[in-house]
C-alpha cells in the first residue's frame, strides 16, 4: 500500500538549535515529492518539490534531501518564525492523486 | 503570486442543509482541488477539476458535489450536511500537470455543522 509517514509527529527546539524532519515514503515509482509548511488557520504554503534521489533544494534555513526511501527537512538555525505544521505530500505508485503525511508541528522557542 | 480565496472563514450550519463553499483563483489555473481536513487524518481529496465543466472523484467524495462553470471558479456542495461534515475544507489549484505541479491553496473555511 502507497504510504507516507512523517516523523516526529511534533518537535520543539530552542532558537538556533538545528535538526531535522523526517518523511518516508513506500510508493512505487516516484514521481515528485512535496514539502509544505502551514500555519495555524492557513492553508498549506508550498516550500519545495524533490523529483529523483540525490536532488536538494534550499531555502533560508531550509534544505530538504530526497533519498529513495525518504526526505529530510533540515532546519538550521531556527527562529521562532519558523514555527508551523511542516507537511509531505508524494505522488507516485498506483495512485496519480497525491498521498500525504500527517504532518510535524515545530515549535521554536525563543 | 497566486491567489486563492475561500469565501468564508467560518461557516456555521444546521445538518440537512445544502451548504455552498466558493472557491475563486485569479491565476487562469487549469486544475482546482477540494480537500477537507482532519486532526489525525490528514488532508483527504474530496473532488478535483481539470477543466472547465470537468471534475473527477478524490478519495472521499461520498456527501459532496462540486461545480465548475468558470475556470476561476470551483464550488463544493454539501447536499444535506451532517455533523461528520464538521472539518476544515481547503481549496487549492495548479496551473496545469495534475497533481505533479505545487498546489497553491486558500487559507480554509472551517465548516461547523450542529
Amino acid at each position: 500500500e502507497d504510504q507516507v509517514t512523517q516523523s516526529p509527529e511534533a518537535l520543539r527546539l530552542q532558537e538556533g538549535e538545528s535538526s531535522s524532519l523526517n518523511c518516508s515514503y513506500t510508493v512505487s515509482g516516484l514521481r515528485g515529492l512535496f514539502w509544505y509548511r502551514q500555519d495555524p488557520g492557513k492553508g498549506p504554503e508550498f516550500l519545495f518539490t524533490l523529483y529523483s534521489a540525490g536532488e536538494e533544494k534550499e531555502k533560508e534555513r531550509l534544505k530538504a534531501t530526497l533519498t529513495k526511501k525518504e526526505s529530510f527537512l533540515h532546519i538550521t538555525a531556527p527562529k521562532p518564525e519558523d514555527s508551523a505544521t511542516y507537511l509531505c505530500a508524494v505522488s507516485g505508485g498506483n495512485n496519480r492523486k497525491l498521498i500525504w503525511g500527517l504532518g510535524t508541528s515545530l515549535a521554536v522557542n525563543p | 503570486d497566486v491567489k486563492v480565496t475561500q469565501s468564508s472563514r467560518y461557516l456555521v450550519k444546521r445538518t440537512g442543509e445544502k451548504v455552498f463553499l466558493e472557491c475563486v483563483q485569479d491565476m487562469d489555473h487549469e486544475n482546482m482541488f477540494w480537500y477537507r481536513q482532519d486532526p489525525g487524518l490528514g488532508l483527504r481529496l474530496i473532488y478535483f477539476s481539470y477543466d472547465v465543466k470537468m471534475k473527477e472523484k478524490g478519495d472521499i467524495p461520498e456527501g459532496y458535489s462540486v461545480s465548475r462553470e468558470k475556470k476561476e471558479r470551483f464550488s463544493l456542495i454539501l447536499e444535506s450536511a451532517s455533523t461528520n461534515q464538521t472539518s476544515m475544507y481547503l481549496c487549492a489549484s495548479t496551473p496545469g500537470g495534475g497533481f505533479l505541479q505545487p498546489q497553491h491553496f486558500g487559507d480554509g473555511t472551517r465548516l461547523s455543522i450542529l
